[in-house]
């Protein structure tokens, strides 16, 4: 079956910095690639998704790279702001997430 | 602005007895999710459920799992006979069709004692 590796597990930014999380998925019939940010406690929201036949989307600070080729993909945020640190987890398709990544951004 | 609604938010049950948690998916969607996250772990899918069947289901999903669309509005996980590693957050999630957004509830912290 599919399996999602992300990296890194845990990042640290300061604040105005880049922030850059990468996932790696094994099924190539895979065509939709979500990510989402959880709060402590709250339910996993939706911030941008990216389709097969796409290879970039960007929304404001927000982007996502798709190499269908190395079947990896990854998120990129810039200009990091406090309200950014959360549990990041990107999953291939609807049913298998990545293991999550905790981004810290430090003031 | 709709939002998929999860009750209880909290359940406490003995190892051993049945739990049924309940979803009210966004009406106008067609596709309904649960999914289990153990505290400090990723996210786990469980079944998707398509035109009052399941369309996928994990090797989570076992037979002490079931789930169950009642009325046309509520989408319901029954859990027969409770571990205690089934203690974990249930998220219901849904969408309107298959690789769209999927709206997660607030979750149904289930704790087994």
């Amino acid at each position: 079956g599919e399996n999602v590796e992300q990296h890194p597990s845990t990042l640290s930014v300061q604040e105005g910095d880049s922030a850059v999380i990468k996932c790696t998925y094994s099924d190539s019939a895979s065509n939709y690639f979500p990510w989402y940010k959880q709060e402590l406690g709250k339910r996993p929201q939706l911030i941008i998704d990216i389709r097969s036949n796409v290879g970039e989307k960007k929304d404001q600070r927000i982007a996502v790279t798709l190499n269908k080729t190395a079947k990896h993909f990854s998120l990129h945020i810039t200009e990091t702001q406090p309200e950014d640190s959360a549990v990041y987890f990107c999953a291939a398709s609807r049913f298998v997430f990545g293991p999550g990544t905790r981004l810290s951004v430090l003031p | 602005e709709p939002e998929v609604t999860q009750t209880p938010s909290h359940q406490v049950t003995q190892m051993g007895q049945e739990v049924i948690l309940r979803c009210v998916p966004i009406s106008n969607h067609l596709y309904f999710y649960w999914y289990r996250q153990i505290l400090g772990q990723k996210v786990e899918f469980l079944v998707s459920f398509y035109n009052n069947e399941i369309s996928e289901k994990s090797e989570i999903f076992d037979d002490q799992f079931s789930v169950e669309r009642p009325d046309g509005s509520n989408f319901t996980l029954k859990i027969r006979s409770t571990k205690l590693e089934d203690s974990a957050m249930y998220f219901c999630a849904s969408s309107p069709s298959l690789n769209t957004e999927a709206f997660f509830g607030q979750g149904t912290r289930l704790t087994v004692v």
